[in-house]
């Protein structure tokens, strides 16, 4: 199983409600990362968590709020968004560097949330 | 951190071979290259990556210049659904992928 599952798949909120977005992956992958990516634009890293510690923040603002109860789900909360957050967010996992030999592992992506903020 | 170059577009024929360049002049010798696409309303998906000489799988070859600071995704018998977006990425240490703009494949029947 090669699969790393996202919900909801579409989501609409208002600028003062709380919502998550969710990813699940059963590889046994301890590296879980999320990703921004505007229309028409390349995907940006957010944070990455390995072992269930957050590694990497991008400078993410605060109303981003990532979350890794254990290690085959991870949360971003979302509270307090702007219009100019409406994007498509990318989950992503891989094993940890050093597992399989390589100096960077092949991250395996979810279809991600497309989020509109109105 | 070493940066990729790649055309905006391309265009190529069903069942025609499509060569897919990156330029990478500033790259290290350590640095692996990787190749990832996007197709339409989907997530990135790995393709291939190397480190000095070339490699071949079951979706592409990925040829590196002898100097390294130069690469070229093969895609030896191009379909529709090859349509997508192809990324080069050199990444930054182990666990970070910074996307450039890539180049968006076109197939023509």
């Amino acid at each position: 199983d090669t699969e790393v599952t996202q919900t909801p798949k579409h989501l609409v909120m208002g600028m003062t409600n709380k919502k998550s977005l969710k990813c699940e992956q059963h590889m046994g992958h301890r590296a879980m990362y999320w990703y921004k990516q505007k229309a028409k634009k390349p995907p940006e890293l957010m944070f990455v968590y390995s072992y269930e510690k957050l590694s990497i923040n991008e400078s993410v603002p605060s109303r981003f709020s990532p979350e890794c109860p254990n290690s085959s789900l991870l949360n971003l909360h979302l509270h307090a968004l702007q219009p100019e957050d409406s994007a498509l967010y990318l989950c992503a996992s891989s094993q940890l560097p050093g597992t399989s030999g390589r100096s960077t592992d092949t991250q395996y992506f979810g279809p991600g949330t497309r989020l509109t903020v109105l | 951190d070493a940066k990729t170059t790649q055309p905006n577009s391309m265009e190529s024929n069903e069942e025609e071979p499509v060569h897919l360049p990156c330029n990478h002049s500033t790259i290290s010798g350590t640095d692996y290259i990787h190749w990832y696409r996007q197709l339409p309303s989907q997530g990135p998906e790995y393709v291939i990556h190397g480190l000095t000489s070339n490699v071949n799988n079951r979706m592409a070859s990925l040829a590196i210049a002898e100097d390294r600071k130069s690469s070229t995704l093969i895609l030896h018998r191009a379909t529709l659904r090859d349509a997508a977006v192809y990324y080069c990425i050199l990444p930054q240490g182990a666990q970070k992928l910074v996307f450039g703009q890539g180049t968006r494949l076109t197939i023509n029947p």
